[in-house]
């Protein structure tokens, strides 16, 4: 299992950029990188994923160096909404890994 | 839709006593998770199913005990409660397993072991 590694809190202000990188030095080759977000009192919610370079969806950004040991995932223009904890998960593809782990996530703070 | 649901919301319990955790999901989905999130902290993984019939270990699995007789149904039972199983308790499911589908979770179940 590749293991992560986040920072443990974060704060920002509204309208900013928010960046949280994930490192995941021993990434295998079948390695998909998923990044999901957790609200007190709530499950997580699947936010984005991807496997290399760089993917976009309407709430976030993930961006996947070439050496893939590395992830940042980019939230523009954070609201106090976006006060959340956020998971990065490392998994490989197929029914080779079942066995999904989650680690203790990087609490993000917006302030106004 | 309901997607995944959990019950009960809330539970209380006495040491030793049993109970079940009830997961159901209306996605057709081949994999359920149950996960444990205690104060401040992330998931860890309890058991697993890729499918009916067929269950596994997470990584913290003792004292529970879970069984998959249909797709749409994983229950998570408490043999004998202990206080160290206070905690939030997330069901999960997705389509198939594998770190490429998306895990779609329940709204948890919240229990206290006196």
């Amino acid at each position: 299992l590749a293991k992560t590694t986040q920072p443990i809190s974060m704060d920002s202000y509204e309208g900013q950029e928010v960046n949280i990188t994930c490192s995941h030095n021993n990434i295998a080759t079948n390695d998909y990188i998923t990044w999901y977000q957790q609200f007190p009192s709530q499950g997580p919610r699947f936010i984005i994923q991807g496997y290399k370079t760089k993917v976009t969806n309407e709430v976030a950004s993930l961006f996947i160096p070439a050496d893939r040991k590395s992830s940042t995932l980019s939230l523009p223009r954070v609201s106090l909404s976006d006060t959340a904890v956020y998971y990065c998960l490392v998994g490989e593809e197929g029914y080779n890994n079942n066995d999904m782990r989650f680690g203790a996530g990087t609490r993000l703070t917006v302030k106004p | 839709n309901a997607g995944v649901t959990q019950t009960p919301k809330f539970q209380v319990l006495k040491t030793g006593q049993s109970m079940t955790l009830q997961c159901a999901q209306d996605m057709n989905h081949e994999y359920m998770s149950w996960y444990r999130q205690d104060p401040g902290m992330g998931l860890r993984l309890i058991h697993y199913s890729v499918g009916a019939g067929i269950t596994d270990q997470g990584e913290v699995p003792n004292g529970y005990n879970v069984s998959r007789s249909t797709t749409e149904d994983f229950p998570l039972r408490l043999l004998s409660a202990a206080p160290s199983q206070t905690s939030v308790y997330f069901c999960a499911s997705s389509y198939r397993a594998g770190g490429n589908n998306e895990q779609f979770f329940g709204p948890g179940t919240r229990l206290t072991v006196l």
